[in-house]
């Protein structure tokens, strides 16, 4: 089965904290995305890559950075953390090709609250 | 743009009562479609897929069928659990990066 894992389930930081979400896959996915969920708004973008060390920004990437320095992971960054920011954050991966439709493998997300 | 509307919730069953949920599309080409559900606290699973017109996805008891010239994509279960209580999303891609969700229906099944 293919397997995405975010480091941490729940976080608890305080506005201003640098905060770093972590997330690996295991199926040697090129592309890998993170999202933020809200009530009311869905899956938003924030961004994505297609190979190491290549990235792009989504619908929302402001106050968001990203770093893929290997295939299997890809982090989040909140650089300077604020209240606006409380969300649930879920990775996912794909691989398009083949007899693969291209669907996305979710993480189980990690839920940030942000004080 | 590419575009995913499904219906609002949240829908209220009864245990083994019919699930309908409404979604519908719009996109140019011939996208792929997918059910996802999110149960709580976790992160999003794919329930089933259809990559092409009058395609039939199904898993668990559920099903949906590409419909193109309804631009459609509709989820049903004949009969309904408890344990089904959840958000389904509709979501499709064209087959590039870019992947186009609705917002969710939230689903409450009671004993």
């Amino acid at each position: 089965d293919v397997k995405v894992t975010q480091s941490s389930r729940y976080l608890v930081k305080r506005t201003g904290e640098k905060v770093f979400l972590e997330c690996v896959q295991d199926m040697d996915h090129e592309n890998m995305f993170w999202y933020r969920q809200d009530p009311g708004l869905g899956l938003r973008l924030i961004y994505f890559s297609y190979d190491v060390k290549m990235k792009e920004k989504g619908d929302i990437p402001e106050g968001y950075s990203v770093s893929r320095e290997k295939k299997e992971r890809f982090s989040l960054i909140l650089e300077s953390a604020s209240t606006n920011q409380t969300s649930m954050y879920l990775c996912a991966s794909s691989f398009i090709g083949g007899t693969n439709t291209g669907e996305l493998f979710f993480g189980e997300g990690s839920r940030l609250t942000v004080l | 743009g590419d575009s995913v509307t499904q219906m609002e919730g949240p829908v209220t069953l009864s245990e083994e009562a019919f699930l309908t949920i409404n979604c519908t599309y719009t996109a140019t080409g011939y996208p792929s479609l997918f059910w996802y559900v999110q149960y709580p606290g976790e992160g999003l699973q794919l329930l089933l897929k259809a990559t092409k017109a009058d395609d039939k996805g199904s898993n668990k008891g559920f099903e949906a069928t590409y419909r193109k010239e309804t631009t459609s994509f509709h989820l049903e279960k004949g009969s309904v659990q408890v344990s089904d209580s959840a958000v389904y999303f509709c979501a499709l891609t064209p087959g590039t990066y870019k992947y186009i969700f609705g917002t969710g229906t939230r689903l409450k099944v009671l004993a």
